[in-house]
């Protein structure tokens, strides 16, 4: 089956616009997890959705982060007043679970802000 | 805070030797345990899984050893291809046992 497609592929912006990116998650995968990846780092946890709980936030760097996702499925990364910051891969990520299951990626989102 | 870290951040062997990858957890209740490989431009790829009741788990030509005394782990890959180039990453469960913690990643060039 279809594995994690994320949205754009590559995004160029101007700092101070709003982006926002895309994540479809394997059918039936109950977690969907948001992690940035700065150049030649590791993944740093953004936000975390489980079913129809409320979403672990804690990860989010500012205000300027937000993320939504539709029952189930897809979910979207929003970051306003972009800042050459927030330049990084965003990769989502979901798992049959959302615990003691692995995590499936995307390519991720490369995001540029210039 | 908690972390998950490597002891090596680069790594080369030679093609045909074997590669040892090593991996610091923080969390002492992490239960769970992965092994992710990620190739340039792409997201990191499932290797292998250990949960807490074991201390080794074996896949194809990989195996990951877990050591909860002293919360660290391995991976090991058996005879070193040159597809095995990549970055490796161990994460473990986070301390609310929901998102998981990744460590900055260990590089692997594969020598011909």
């Amino acid at each position: 089956g279809a594995g994690v497609s994320q949205s754009p592929s590559n995004k160029v912006t101007e700092k101070g616009k709003d982006v926002e990116l895309r994540c479809d998650p394997i059918s039936g995968h109950t977690a969907l997890y948001w992690y940035r990846q700065r150049l030649g780092q590791g993944l740093e946890f953004l936000i975390y959705f489980q079913g129809n709980s409320a979403p672990d936030k804690s990860g989010l760097p500012s205000d300027r982060f937000s993320a939504e996702r539709t029952g189930e499925s897809v979910s979207t990364l929003t970051i306003q007043r972009t800042q050459q910051e927030d330049s990084a891969v965003y990769l989502c990520a979901s798992s049959i679970t959302g615990f003691n299951s692995p995590l499936h990626f995307g390519n991720g989102t490369r995001l540029t802000v210039t | 805070g908690e972390s998950v870290g490597l002891h090596l951040p680069t790594l080369s062997v030679q093609e045909g030797d074997n590669s040892i990858i090593n991996c610091a957890y923080s969390n002492s209740a992490s239960d769970y345990f992965i092994w992710y490989k990620q190739e340039s431009g792409k997201g990191p790829q499932f290797i292998i899984d250990i949960r807490s009741n074991m201390d080794k788990r074996q896949g194809q030509r990989v195996t990951v050893l877990l050591n909860k005394t002293v919360k660290h782990l391995s991976l090991q890959i058996a005879a070193t291809q040159p597809g095995d180039s990549a970055v490796y990453f161990c994460a473990s469960l986070g301390n609310y046992g929901q998102n998981f913690v990744f460590g900055p990643g260990t590089r692997l060039s594969v020598l011909p």
